[in-house]
């Protein structure tokens, strides 16, 4: 199956700093990503979604000047936490739909996750 | 997207058929019905999508029914390993805008 991964799979920042997450299609070219974050024994939480040169789109709630979305290229994304704090705590989480679909109706494909701890 | 419904959790034992039901009354016609299974610190895995009646592949079976407004998701003979928490979700055939998850179902397999 297609392959999605993300860097790094666990970061520890201090409070005030940046952070950024990758998020890369191995072997396949994605038009759209989607980053959530899930908390410990709750459901994934869609943050925003992203298309390949243009600007993401973010879910009501979210700061989108906290949490910069970058999809420069059809195989990467990233999520940048600015000014991170300790309730950005939390396990990130991309998936990528491919650009080539099946008739099968559409598959979406997540990477393992990353776990950002904020100190 | 259709509103998905699940049993909060759901217990098991190793070797048996678990069968985890779907409700999604407001499914439209050009909407699939795809389930992922989560492991504790990973990313939601791709197990299988369905539009209409049976599917199977080498993992589950998914049981549509002829109205489709609910699914069944069936592990044959589960095993510990398969202890996670199972994902329905439905969209719109050629792309899902987004996808949004509701609770799940979070299953325990007991020896």
């Amino acid at each position: 199956g297609a392959v999605v991964s993300q860097h790094p799979s666990r970061v520890i920042c201090k409070s005030g700093t940046s952070v950024k997450i990758e998020c890369r299609s191995l072997d396949f070219q994605a038009t759209t990503m989607f980053w959530y974050r899930q908390f410990p024994k709750k459901s994934l939480m869609l943050m925003a979604t992203s298309n390949e040169g243009s600007k993401a789109t973010y879910e009501q709630g979210v700061e989108k000047d906290k949490f910069l979305i970058n999809h420069a290229s059809l195989t990467l994304s990233t999520l940048t936490v600015t000014s991170a704090h300790p309730e950005d705590s939390s396990f990130y989480i991309c998936s990528a739909r491919p650009r080539d679909r099946t008739n099968s109706g559409n598959t979406i494909y997540f990477g393992e996750g990353s776990w950002l701890t904020v100190v | 997207l259709a509103k998905t419904t699940q049993p909060i959790s759901m217990d098991s034992y190793e070797g048996q058929e678990v069968n985890i039901t779907c409700s999604h009354n407001n499914i439209a016609t050009n909407d699939y019905i795809t389930w992922y299974q989560q492991f504790p610190s990973q990313g939601p895995r791709f197990i299988i999508q369905g539009y209409k009646t049976k599917v199977t592949n080498e993992v589950a079976s998914l049981f549509i029914p002829a109205d489709r407004k609910s699914s069944t998701l069936s592990l044959p003979r589960v095993s510990l390993s398969d202890t996670a928490v199972y994902y329905c979700l439905v969209g719109p055939a050629g792309g899902y805008n987004k996808l949004i998850f509701g609770a799940g179902t979070r299953l325990a397999v007991h020896p």
